[in-house]
Formats: structure tokens, C-alpha cells, sequence
């Protein structure tokens, strides 16, 4: 897996929306970019990944830039449920290849 | 549809002794991963089953661990003997296909171990 740099944390206030950049330069043309995010002592919870275009689902926004470089995960309303650590991660599509956690950025979402 | 199930969600054993941990995955699901997180530090992978075989076994710590998914259903995770720094919670995920590029994990809620 290519290697991911995220600031260890982030502040947002409650309703406002949360933007969590990630670098990733060293990423392959066929790598994904994906975000995971683990609340408390919950298990990760999949948020959304891409490999060029931006994406939206009910949970999140992906931003990619056009040369793959690095990505920004837009939770566009935090709210309180939104507190957790968030995952960055980089690989290629399909099973064969594991998901490797690095120490992600914790997002405090502020009442 | 139920999701990664994990059994039990905590277990408190003494050092020496041993801890079988089981995962159901979704149902349908080839792919199993068992991950693990000791205070402090990062999620780790230990290993990967695809249905019945064992696909990656890079992660696991030590030959005291033992990992089966008989029939490619659910799996288990032994470890024999516990030691102190085996405490953590150990995390189990699944997933559906290994070629969809929309493939994602999902995980179970863990299962806590305190090794005394």
C-alpha cells in the first residue's frame, strides 16, 4: 500500500463542515483512495473511497486532485456522532489486498 | 441483513491460559480479515481468509496464534498460551468480492481481551 500523511488532529465545530485533507504521492494508477473511520472503541466504519473523480454518498464527499497527489474527505455538516479517528488509505480494489490502518486524524466535532 | 458478528465482546483471561475468539461474517462473504488494536498504537492486520484458505498470514504475531475458517463460513481465532501483551481488541471484518472495485470492509464491533 502507498503511504498516507494525515495531521493527527482536527477540531470542527458542530454544523459546520468538516474538511480532513490526506497526502498520498506515491500513489499507483491503480490504487483507490479510501477513508475508514473508527468511533470510540467501535469497529472502523467504510465512509467512501474513489480513484480519480470526486465522489459523493450520504456520508461524505471525496475530493481527489487531478494528479492523485492527495484527497480532502468532506463531512459536510458535522455533528457530535462525527467525533471519531479517520482512516486514509490507499489501495487496490478488490480483496486480494488488505486494508492497512496508519494513525489517522482525530476529529473532534465541537458543540 | 445482519452484519460481522463477533463472539464474545469481552473476555477476561490469565496469563497461560487460552481464548478462542469466533467471527461471523456476512453472509455471502469471501473475504475475512482479523485485525487487533493494543492501547495505543495503530490497528493492525493479522491475517486474511478467502473463503477457506488462508490468503495472507503476515500479521500474526507469533505461533501462539491460531486462526481456522473451516467450510469458508465463520472463523476462529485461538490464541494458546495468553501473554500480557496479547490484551487489546481484535477486530473482525469481511468482504464480498475480491475483484469489485466497490469492495469494502465491513467490520464487527471487536471483542476485548484482558489478558491478567
Amino acid at each position: 500500500d502507498a503511504k498516507t500523511t494525515q495531521p493527527p488532529s482536527m477540531d470542527c465545530a458542530e454544523g459546520r463542515a468538516a474538511n480532513l485533507p490526506c497526502n498520498h504521492s506515491t500513489i499507483s494508477g491503480n490504487e483507490y483512495v479510501y477513508w475508514y473511520r473508527q468511533i470510540h472503541s467501535q469497529g472502523p466504519q467504510y465512509i467512501i473511497h474513489g480513484l480519480k473523480n470526486n465522489e459523493t454518498n450520504e456520508m461524505a464527499s471525496l475530493i481527489i486532485t487531478e494528479d492523485r497527489k492527495s484527497s480532502t474527505l468532506i463531512l459536510p455538516h458535522a455533528t457530535l456522532r462525527d467525533t471519531a479517528v479517520y482512516y486514509c488509505i490507499v489501495r487496490v480494489a478488490g480483496g486480494y489486498q488488505k486494508v492497512t490502518f496508519g494513525t489517522g486524524t482525530k476529529l473532534q466535532v465541537i458543540p | 441483513e445482519a452484519g460481522v458478528t463477533q463472539f464474545p465482546s469481552h473476555s477476561v483471561i490469565e496469563k497461560g491460559q487460552t481464548v478462542t475468539l469466533r467471527c461471523d461474517p456476512i453472509s455471502g462473504h469471501d473475504n475475512l480479515y482479523w485485525y487487533r488494536r493494543v492501547m495505543g498504537k495503530e490497528i493492525k492486520f493479522l491475517l486474511h481468509f478467502v473463503k477457506e484458505s488462508k490468503q495472507d498470514e503476515s500479521g500474526m504475531p507469533n505461533n501462539r496464534f491460531l486462526a481456522e475458517r473451516t467450510g469458508g463460513t465463520y472463523s476462529t481465532l485461538k490464541v494458546q498460551p495468553a501473554e500480557l501483551e496479547d490484551s487489546g481488541v481484535y477486530f473482525c471484518a469481511s468482504s464480498q468480492d475480491l475483484t469489485d472495485s466497490n469492495e469494502k470492509l465491513f467490520f464487527g464491533s471487536g471483542t476485548q481481551l484482558s489478558v491478567l
